[in-house]
């Protein structure tokens, strides 16, 4: 049974960092493209960014460059997302989600609230 | 540009069917849409993949009583035999170089 566990949120003062990550399990980590989606409260879904297999290629949502960084560690089968210089628009639930052009698994979520 | 489109609710009555649409934005015609449903209070669930011919590959578990179809720009999502945990957001998504798009979502209310 495939499954994705996203861990590391919480409360953040606006400026502040944060880690995300998620555990894979259940299939062959390595050998997928993975995402992050987030949704923000009351709102519709966002693909934030996305790592292809090996790491070599990583794309982000334009709200995001050079703010946040996605990376992988394929021995430890987990999905990072740092997240720096945050910002009160960042305030969502982040999902771990697998796949290269469409998600066909997705995590829980971890909600990410950035307040003062 | 890469844009979906989605009415913001649809309703249906219990046992009904529905049929809800995702527009891809001009000359985006032969694009492949997925579609996922978020119960409420619960993360994402994939349903399908749907291809501009119609053709579809659906996720694991999910019920024949949802089927995609595909017009021109149109992609659709039809749920027969309605039930009450159909009661849910409906998001189409889609991708192009470097980018992942969803549409606004759909409220589908049950009656």
């Amino acid at each position: 049974e495939v499954q994705l566990v996203e861990s590391g949120g919480g409360l953040v003062q606006p400026g502040g960092s944060l880690r995300l990550s998620c555990v894979a399990s259940g299939f062959t980590f390595s050998t997928y493209w993975m995402n992050w989606v987030r949704q923000a409260p009351g709102k519709g879904l966002e693909w934030v960014a996305n790592i292809k297999e090996d790491g070599s290629e990583k794309y982000y949502v334009d709200s995001v460059k050079g703010r946040f960084t996605i990376s992988r560690d394929n021995a430890k089968n987990s999905l990072f997302l740092q997240m720096n210089g945050l910002r009160a628009e960042d305030t969502a639930v982040y999902y771990c989600a697998r796949g290269s052009t469409y998600f066909d698994y997705w995590g829980q979520g971890i909600l990410v609230t950035v307040s003062s | 540009q890469l844009v979906l489109t989605q009415s913001p609710s649809a309703s249906a009555s219990l046992g009904a069917s529905v049929k809800l649409t995702c527009t891809l934005s001009s000359g985006r015609s032969s694009d492949a849409i997925a579609w996922h449903q978020q119960q409420p209070e619960k993360g994402p669930r994939y349903l399908m993949k749907l291809n501009s011919d119609g053709s579809h590959r659906k996720g694991d578990g999910i019920p024949d009583r949802f089927s995609g179809s595909s017009s021109g720009a149109e992609r659709y999502l039809t749920i027969s035999s309605l039930q009450s945990e159909d009661e849910a957001d409906y998001y189409c998504q889609t991708w192009g170089t470097g980018i992942r798009v969803f549409g606004g979502g759909t409220k589908l209310t049950v009656l």
